[in-house]
């Protein structure tokens, strides 16, 4: 049972433009909801993230908005550039003890073309 | 500070065989996380370290062992490599209370 669920599996995106990433999740206990961002050879690296008490952060271009009733939450690329073309995933994680053991969906891999 | 770091960068096994990975965890960071990343897919989460013991695991079979030890770095052990366990296996420092991590650039392990 996939508990986040990542969508659109790829994307394309003129720069300048705004890149749209979706994600839904099940298990109503997580709290936590990061943004990673991948590129080839590396780990994922913490980008962005929020938790439910907030319906959207803000962050230099990187947006989240959270929707807790719909159990749903986007990122939002601004300006979009060359340089932010990568693999994104999104997360999910209990508080407490279970903090760090994050459920991640199956990525979004981003091409800003010049 | 220094990051998250993870030996060796690649490894080729073959089936049946036994492998070990290991990570040093962020400065000051307690806790160690482990992921199995397949082609394609995001990462899986493996089990979780704090103070030497596991703290909690995920959907791995028991051949999927690990340790911590008191300097907080961390080795995963797999046993009768399969070939399915062929991926990017990610670990992760973080505090114990911290939800925010930080990955390591990853081992890439091949069975063939």
């Amino acid at each position: 049972q996939q508990q986040v669920k990542q969508s659109p599996q790829s994307l394309i995106v003129q720069k300048g433009g705004i890149s749209i990433i979706n994600c839904a999740y099940e298990n109503t206990a997580f709290d936590y909801f990061p943004w990673y961002q991948q590129f080839p050879g590396k780990g994922p690296a913490l980008l962005i993230a929020i938790r439910p008490d907030v319906s959207e952060k803000k962050e230099g271009r990187f947006t989240i908005s959270f929707n807790k009733s719909a159990k749903q939450f986007s990122l939002h690329i601004m300006d979009s550039q060359p340089g932010d073309s990568a693999t994104y995933f999104c997360a999910a994680s209990k508080h407490g003890t279970n903090a760090g053991k994050s459920t991640f969906g199956d990525g979004t891999t981003l091409t800003v073309k010049p | 500070e220094t990051g998250v770091t993870q030996s060796p960068t690649h490894l080729i096994k073959t089936r049946g065989q036994q492998v070990t990975l290991r990570c040093s965890s962020q400065s000051g960071h307690n806790t160690v996380s482990w992921y199995q990343q397949a082609l394609g897919q995001g990462p899986q989460f493996i089990f979780q370290y704090y103070r030497e013991e596991e703290n909690g695991r995920g959907n791995f079979p028991p051949r999927f062992s690990g340790l911590q030890f008191p300097n907080y770095s961390s080795e995963l052990n797999v046993n009768a490599l399969e070939l399915d366990d062929s991926a990017l296996y990610l670990c992760a420092s973080s505090l114990h209370d911290g939800r925010e991590q930080f990955f390591g650039p990853g081992t890439r392990l091949t069975v063939l």
